[in-house]
């Protein structure tokens, strides 16, 4: 129940293209969704989070999406560029009481020019 | 704001040796701290949760005894891999709480040991 499924592992989108990264849970007391962006040899950094009272929240060119009811959420990234190649970690906690963060598998996104 | 550091950025060890590893907050203070392995192309593992004045709690599989965690100070803690062994080789990522109405993990650059 504490997992985090995350799809695709890998993904390869054309410069100028939309990335979407998807992630589902199980467990209802999570109420913090962060996304993690990391690129080789470099701690994860915080790219953007949402709590479930929002369906949406949008940071520039990044979009999550969330649905409380399927308990899953997602992330969009407009206009893929180069420098977005990294690997993206969704996570989740309970954020208000602090417990742990869960992070899901990962996706490893290419953007090719 | 809420930067984290890591020292050293990578470490390089014979077997049998023990390496110590930094972790600070360098412009908030952090009750909590937390302590990650990652092994190629996977994600990350909690291995401990740090907590300042108080002793580490060790996620299920992790030996203690190896791996010593000290949060002396609220703005410092410290992994140390004791007796490594070339199956300790990793990249080590810590993270301090961020507490401000929601709680947020700010993570370190990593740490990457090698034993040989």
């Amino acid at each position: 129940q504490q997992q985090v499924k995350q799809s695709p592992q890998s993904l390869i989108v054309q410069k100028g293209g939309i990335s979407i990264i998807n992630c589902a849970y199980e467990n209802t007391a999570f109420d913090y969704f962060p996304w993690y962006q990391q690129f080789p040899g470099k701690g994860p950094a915080l790219l953007i989070a949402i709590r479930p009272d929002v369906s949406e929240k949008k940071e520039g060119r990044f979009t999550i999406s969330f649905n409380k009811s399927a308990k899953q959420f997602s992330l969009h990234i407009m206009d893929s560029q180069p420098g977005d190649s990294a690997t993206y970690f969704c996570a989740a906690s309970t954020g208000t009481s602090y417990d742990k963060v869960i992070f899901g598998p990962g996706t490893s996104l290419s953007v090719i020019p | 704001g809420a930067v984290v550091s890591q020292h050293p950025s990578w470490v390089i060890c014979k077997s049998g040796t023990s390496v110590k590893i930094e972790c600070r907050s360098l412009d908030f203070q952090a009750t909590t701290m937390f302590w990650y392995r990652q092994f190629p192309k996977q994600s990350l593992m909690l291995m401990a949760t740090s907590n300042e004045g108080s002793k580490a709690t060790y996620e299920q599989g992790v030996e203690k005894d190896k791996f010593l965690i000290n949060h002396a100070s609220l703005t410092l803690s410290t992994l140390t891999v004791t007796s490594a062994h070339p199956e300790d080789s990793s990249f080590y990522i810590c993270s301090a709480l961020l507490t401000s109405g929601y709680n947020e993990q700010f993570f370190g650059p990593g740490t990457r040991l090698t034993v040989l």
